[in-house]
């Protein structure tokens, strides 16, 4: 079945240390999108690539990097410059064709806590 | 930027009872989304609602939108205890489907 896998389901970050996140999927869709969702809160959106090699910044990228050197992937790394990293991280993806009205598609998510 | 803002917050309903759901944008959109996250999972595609169309249905689900008001209504109908989640509007204003997330309702049903 086509979807989107978020490794791992739980991450544990120690003070100064980078993590990442991974983000794979099988959707054949060109654009993705990280998120982060704060307990009772809406998502706000970190980063997004429309197209392999290209990302944008979202609304709350300091502290966060990303790359997308294959269309299936879209990594998230979340820096020790992000003091408050705690939160459960989403992925998602959409296609491009017809871009004005696509759904997008998401993972299950990836909860970080510091240690 | 966050734009959608759902009203209310938290519902919990009786089985069988409609649930209803309100959000709110500041700006014009190009499109309104809902979505449902059950606890702890990924959110899931439910209407994607085009500025351009008033109402729109899906099994069970009702969206209609009013962009005069900059508002959007869900309706759930004949709820089951399945339907227990938590539901988000999401508006693309510049077609770039780069989506702005209200806070979500929370809405119980109870068997």
């Amino acid at each position: 079945d086509g979807g989107i896998t978020q490794s791992p389901k739980y991450l544990f970050r120690k003070e100064g240390q980078n993590v990442t996140l991974s983000c794979e999927q099988n959707l054949n869709h060109d654009a993705m999108y990280w998120y982060r969702q704060d307990p009772g809160q809406g998502l706000r959106l970190i980063y997004y690539s429309q197209i392999v090699n290209d990302f944008q910044k979202g609304d709350i990228a300091e502290g966060y990097s990303v790359s997308r050197e294959k269309k299936e992937s879209f990594p998230l790394t979340v820096t020790s410059a992000q003091k408050n990293p705690t939160a459960f991280y989403l992925c998602a993806s959409s296609r491009t064709r017809d871009r004005f009205h696509q759904p997008q598609h998401f993972g299950d998510g990836t909860r970080l806590s510091i240690l | 930027s966050q734009q959608g803002e759902e009203d209310p917050q938290a519902l919990s309903i009786q089985e069988g009872e409609n649930a209803t759901m309100n959000c709110s944008y500041k700006t014009s959109i190009n499109n309104l989304q809902w979505y449902r996250q059950n606890s702890g999972r990924g959110l899931v595609h439910l209407i994607l609602i085009r500025s351009n169309e008033r109402e729109k249905h899906s099994g069970r689900l009702r969206v209609t939108l009013d962009t005069s008001k900059k508002s959007s209504s869900l309706l759930i109908t004949a709820s089951r205890a399945a339907d227990t989640a938590s539901y988000f509007c999401a508006t693309d204003a510049d077609g770039n489907n780069r989506l702005a997330f209200g806070k979500g309702n929370q809405v119980v049903v109870i068997p």
